[in-house]
């Protein structure tokens, strides 16, 4: 059975950091890319980052340039973000995701970020 | 490349056939397009890839089609299990990006 558990959410100040997990099984996570999407409460779905099977490529859409980096361990299975200077618009629930030639074959349950004062 | 989704609501009964539109700002290389499931408070699930390739594991009433910049996702016969928020997804251009959605309601 394929899992993807998320961990690490909670609620951060702005300006703050957080570094979410997410640990794999049921397939074989070294050779998947692997992203995370993340969804405002209420709201539809973004893209947020990728990284490649080897972890050597990561890309990032804009507005989280600079502040989020992607990784990964693949001896461990665990897919990684950390997320620095957070914002309010930050706040969702992130989902971690496995890449298959562009759609999203497997997901996590989600893990909820709120940056709030 | 903007997706955008029609309609934001629909409304139809169980049996009935329903059909949801994702209309993109540029063509879709490849037709890379995929469709999504998602149920309230749960994960979205892959129902779709290639426009028209159904994943492991859905039922044949979801079919997909389409080309270029428009694209659709049909449910033949709707099943009460079937209402639920859908979502296309392109990945055909950097970066790749999802519609805002299109909810199907029980009427």
């Amino acid at each position: 059975e394929v899992r993807l558990v998320e961990s690490g959410g909670g609620l951060v100040q702005p300006g703050g950091s957080l570094r979410l997990s997410c640990a794999a099984s049921g397939f074989t996570f070294s050779t998947s890319a692997m992203s995370w999407v993340r969804q405002p409460p209420g709201k539809g779905l973004e893209w947020v980052s990728i990284i490649g099977a080897s972890g050597s490529n990561t890309y990032y859409t804009d507005s989280v340039k600079g502040r989020f980096t992607i990784s990964r361990d693949n001896s461990e299975n665990t897919l990684y973000v950390q997320m620095n200077s957070l914002r309010v618009e930050d706040t969702a629930v992130y989902y971690c995701a496995a890449y298959k030639s562009g759609w999203y074959v497997y997901w996590g349950q989600g893990a909820l970020v709120t940056v709030s004062s | 490349i903007v997706l955008t989704q029609s309609p934001g609501t629909l409304s139809l009964s169980p049996g009935e056939r329903a059909t949801l539109s994702c209309r993109a700002s540029q063509s879709v290389s490849s037709n890379y397009l995929a469709w999504y499931q998602q149920k309230p408070g749960q994960a979205p699930r892959l129902l779709i890839y290639g426009a028209s390739s159904r994943a492991t594991g859905i039922p044949d009433r979801f079919s997909g089609s389409g080309s270029g910049t428009d694209f659709t996702l049909t449910i033949s016969r709707l099943e009460p299990e079937d209402f639920a928020v859908y979502y296309c997804q392109q990945y055909g251009n950097s970066p790749q990006t999802f519609g805002q959605g299109t909810k199907l309601e029980i009427k």
